[in-house]
């Protein structure tokens, strides 16, 4: 079976502190995909990052980086010198390759960023 | 591209009520998706069309439920007879599945979801 894990429910930093979520999954399939979604309070789900099975090189986008590690199956989100308006609920999910195209997600973790 | 939209954005309805939701996929993707999403969890999957074909329906789709894309486009779900359970966020979101030979990163885009409430 497939699952994502997100084992921090809420984080609470102060402005400008780096913080980092934790995204563990679980699947036998080789062929996936790995998604970041960010829940503001508005309720829209917006997309991150996809990044496949086969690609382990880790990204960087502005104050965002990503380490996917497939020997640990980790799939972690760095935000650095964080800021208010990064305050959100932040999930993980998984789609395995040709099983369709829906997302397992994770719990979320709900990040806040204090001034 | 306008992105995914849903109506209503908020629903209210008294148990054992019908309720219909809508959903309008960005232009052109051949993929719609709905989830539903309860208080402090994540989205769970409900079903999945491809052009006008759904193929795919999660046990969470009891026979209440029922979605529709009659003309790949635009798409519907339906809830009868509803229960308090069925209280949660609906979620609509699409994706551009490439034909064969063709580039397609199949990510999926989600609108800004119907909350509906049952009483």
């Amino acid at each position: 079976a497939q699952k994502v894990t997100q084992a921090q429910t809420e984080i609470s930093v102060v402005e400008k502190e780096d913080v980092t979520l934790d995204c563990v999954y679980e699947t036998r399939d080789t062929t996936y995909y790995l998604f970041w979604y960010k829940q503001p309070p508005s309720g829209e789900l917006v997309f991150l990052i996809r990044r496949n099975s086969f690609d382990e090189q880790n990204e960087i986008s502005g104050r965002y980086s990503w380490n996917f590690q497939k020997s640990t199956s980790s799939f972690n989100f760095t935000i650095t010198a964080s800021q208010v308006v990064d305050s959100a609920v932040y999930f993980c999910a998984l789609r395995i390759y040709n099983q369709g195209g829906k997302l397992i997600f994770g719990q979320g973790t709900e990040l806040s960023v204090k001034p | 591209d306008t992105g995914v939209s849903q109506d209503p954005r908020h629903k209210i309805t008294k148990r054992g009520q019908n309720v219909t939701f809508r959903c309008d996929p960005i232009s052109e993707h051949n993929r719609l998706y709905w989830y539903r999403q309860t208080l402090g969890q994540g989205p769970e999957f409900l079903t999945y069309f491809q052009n006008e074909a759904q193929l795919e329906k999660s046990r969470l789709l009891s026979d209440r439920f029922s979605a529709e894309r009659p003309k790949g486009s635009f798409s519907t779900l339906e809830i009868q007879r509803t229960e308090q359970g069925d209280s949660a966020m609906y979620l609509c979101a699409s994706s551009s599945k490439g034909l064969a030979g063709t580039t397609s990163t199949d990510t999926q885009y989600f609108g800004p979801g119907t909350r509906l409430t049952v009483l």
